[in-house]
């Protein structure tokens, strides 16, 4: 098993330009979700899906889209990529549906830049 | 609403030394609580988790946490450091809906 999986590993976009972070699971988990991380800030709830076909925001939703494609994919569009999105963006998931005492497992991260 | 709070951004300690790091959770309903640790460049992973039952839990590489709610922390212990155990880590309040609220993180030397 891969576990879950993220594309690309590190991005550099200009201001305006717009691009998705992909993410997989291949442990038929139902609840997936993107976190960004900042330092000193911990990890930041951006959205998340419950099951296949739902999802909702989190804390820091503004400036991102998000697709759960089927029950492995979840993906995450910036619009228009702005400095203050230079991040690291993990994905992760977990097996049960809102379950707050649900283990998750995240991916390596994707490493972006916005200049 | 649910918070964490980590105190210390980094804590220094001597191989074999005691490593302690200290998580205090604010919630209105009984808490789940989660320790992940983060090496450099990679995703997050879990130690240990609480969630019923038994107050002190014991989690992978020696750590383990004691869940004291009377103080509302889930502060982690090691008792001897190894260089391996550098990371960064963080503690984590499972929140309504599935969502992770997390600490601020504590980064972790190991000094030989």
């Amino acid at each position: 098993n891969a576990g879950v999986t993220q594309t690309p590993k590190f991005q550099v976009l200009k201001t305006g330009q717009s691009m998705t972070l992909q993410c997989a699971q291949d442990m038929n988990h139902n609840s997936m979700y993107w976190y960004r991380q900042d330092p000193g800030m911990g990890l930041r709830l951006i959205y998340y899906s419950a099951s296949e076909g739902t999802t909702d925001k989190g804390e820091v939703p503004n400036g991102y889209n998000v697709s759960r494609l089927n029950k492995r994919e979840f993906s995450l569009r910036l619009e228009s990529a702005a400095p203050s999105q230079t991040s690291v963006y993990f994905c992760a998931s977990s097996e049960a549906r809102r379950a707050p005492w649900e283990t998750q497992y995240f991916g390596p991260g994707t490493r972006l830049l916005v200049l | 609403a649910q918070s964490v709070t980590q105190l210390g951004s980094h804590v220094s300690v001597s191989e074999g030394a005691l490593v302690l790091l200290r998580c205090n959770y604010s919630s209105s309903v009984p808490p789940y609580l989660f320790w992940y640790v983060q090496y450099p460049n990679q995703g997050l992973q879990l130690l240990l988790k609480y969630t019923t039952g038994a107050t002190l839990v014991k989690g992978i590489n020696g750590f383990e946490a004691e869940f004291k709610k009377s103080e509302t922390s889930f502060h982690l212990t090691k008792p001897s450091a190894h260089m391996s155990d550098a990371a960064e880590y963080f503690c984590a309040v499972g929140h309504q809906g599935g969502k992770l609220i997390f600490g601020q993180g504590t980064e972790l030397s190991v000094k030989p």
